[in-house]
């Protein structure tokens, strides 16, 4: 089992750009949570999604928009690019079945904005 | 609205020393603690979770409620432990809910 598998990544966009990122989920993982990390701060969540759909939302503003496909994996999408948008962006899975709050982690997509 | 806070960023002790890495929690209900670690080219996982009540690693954490913590601690540190620590706090029952994070302790354990 790879795990969480993520891609790009890293990828430069500028200002006003769109950009996608994807996540396949660990193997027998239903649950895609994304998460952003600025460089020197903690993880701060975004949006989870469980059955093709934004269960959860943190507080971010709709230009953060994502997907879940039935075979579970998960696309972010940010459109309007800014400057703060500057940051690594990890993906998690979870199984929804087993409370136990354990994420597994994917390596990240470094997303730059010039 | 929550917040965990991680007052240390760095942290550096010798080899064999005690290690205490701080969390305080501000959170209006009941809440489940967490401690994820980020070793050097690892991703971000689970350590240790405070509703287990285990000690992963030689570490151990218990939630104090009434002083709002959830300090990691080991009493003999290890090179090993060298690694990003962060807190992490989410809402009791709350299933897979979103975890909200702290800023994160860099420990270093000196030779």
């Amino acid at each position: 089992d790879a795990g969480v598998t993520q891609s790009p990544t890293h990828l430069i966009k500028t200002r006003g750009q769109q950009v996608t990122l994807r996540c396949s989920p660990k193997s027998g993982h239903d649950t895609v949570s994304w998460y952003q990390q600025a460089l020197g701060q903690g993880p701060q969540f975004i949006f989870q999604y469980y059955e093709e759909e934004e269960r959860q939302r943190g507080n971010f503003p709709d230009r953060f928009s994502g997907h879940q496909f039935p075979n579970y994996s998960s696309e972010l999408n940010v459109n309007a690019l800014l400057l703060g948008d500057s940051a690594l962006y990890l993906c998690a899975s979870s199984s929804l079945g087993r409370l136990t709050g354990e994420l597994f982690f994917g390596e990240g997509s470094r997303l730059t904005v010039l | 609205a929550q917040r965990v806070t991680q007052p240390e960023k760095l942290l550096s002790v010798f080899k064999g020393a005690p290690v205490e890495l701080k969390c305080n929690y501000s959170y209006s209900g009941s809440p489940e603690l967490f401690w994820y670690v980020q070793y050097s080219r690892q991703r971000l996982q689970l350590l240790l979770r405070h509703i287990s009540r285990e000690s992963i690693k030689g570490f151990t954490a218990d939630l104090n409620k009434g002083e709002t913590s959830f300090h990691l601690k080991k009493p003999f540190a290890q090179e090993e432990d060298s690694a990003m620590y962060y807190c992490a706090l989410r809402s009791a029952g709350g299933g897979a809910d979103g975890l909200t994070f702290g800023k994160g302790t860099h420990l270093i354990i000196q030779p």
